[in-house]
């Protein structure tokens, strides 16, 4: 079955700074890419994903990069706010009726 | 409604006692899910279904932990004689056809006294 590593476990920047939370996924069957982010006491939510089609993606601070490959993917975020401080997950999925599989989790501080 | 709904949002309970969580999906919703978070972890998958087919239940942890699915609608977890590494927030989630978007609801936090 699909197994999700994910790296860091943790991570601390700067105010303004770059993050980046790298996964590597074992299935090359696998074809959709979510992230989810955590806020403290809260749901996951999702904040950005991408299918195996595409290499690349982005939605304002935040951008996902695939590499089929290789079998990972990445979360970059930019220009890192206070507010981006929480748990973020990845996950892989295979089309067709199987679970979708998340990483351990990175917490992410940022720091003013 | 509009999104994944838990009930009930707490549960405190003795240990040896018996609890039902219940998760409603969104309407139309294929796939379902359960995970346990405990404090400061992952997410622990539980148990998984989709659509008609046999759930896959390779997260539970032992047998006192079972789920069950009425078609494509509500969920009920249960957990018969509760022990105290029990405690834990658990997350039910679903999406339209398991390979899309996972919707959580916000949870039930269960505490075993």
């Amino acid at each position: 079955g699909e197994n999700v590593e994910q790296h860091p476990s943790t991570l601390s920047v700067q105010e303004g700074d770059s993050a980046v939370i790298k996964c590597t996924y074992s299935d090359s069957a696998s074809n959709y890419f979510p992230w989810y982010k955590q806020e403290l006491g809260k749901r996951p939510q999702l904040i950005i994903d991408i299918r195996s089609n595409v290499g690349e993606k982005k939605d304002q601070r935040i951008a996902v990069t695939l590499n089929k490959t290789a079998k990972h993917f990445s979360l970059h975020i930019t220009e890192t706010q206070p507010e981006d401080s929480a748990v973020y997950f990845c996950a892989a999925i295979r089309p067709y009726g199987n679970k979708l599989v998340f990483g351990a989790g990175t917490i992410l501080r940022v720091k003013s | 409604g509009a999104g994944v709904s838990q009930s009930p949002s707490n549960k405190v309970t003795e240990k040896g006692k018996d609890v039902e969580l219940r998760c409603d999906p969104i309407s139309g919703h294929t796939a379902l899910y359960w995970y346990r978070q405990r404090l400061g972890q992952g997410l622990e998958f539980l148990i998984y279904f989709q659509g008609n087919s046999a759930p896959d239940k390779s997260g539970l942890p032992s047998d006192r932990f079972s789920a069950e699915r009425t078609g494509e609608s509500v969920s009920t977890l249960t957990i018969q004689r509760t022990q105290q590494e029990d405690s834990a927030v658990y997350l039910c989630a679903s999406s339209s056809q398991g390979w899309t978007e996972a919707f959580f609801g916000q949870g039930t936090r269960l505490t075993v006294v």
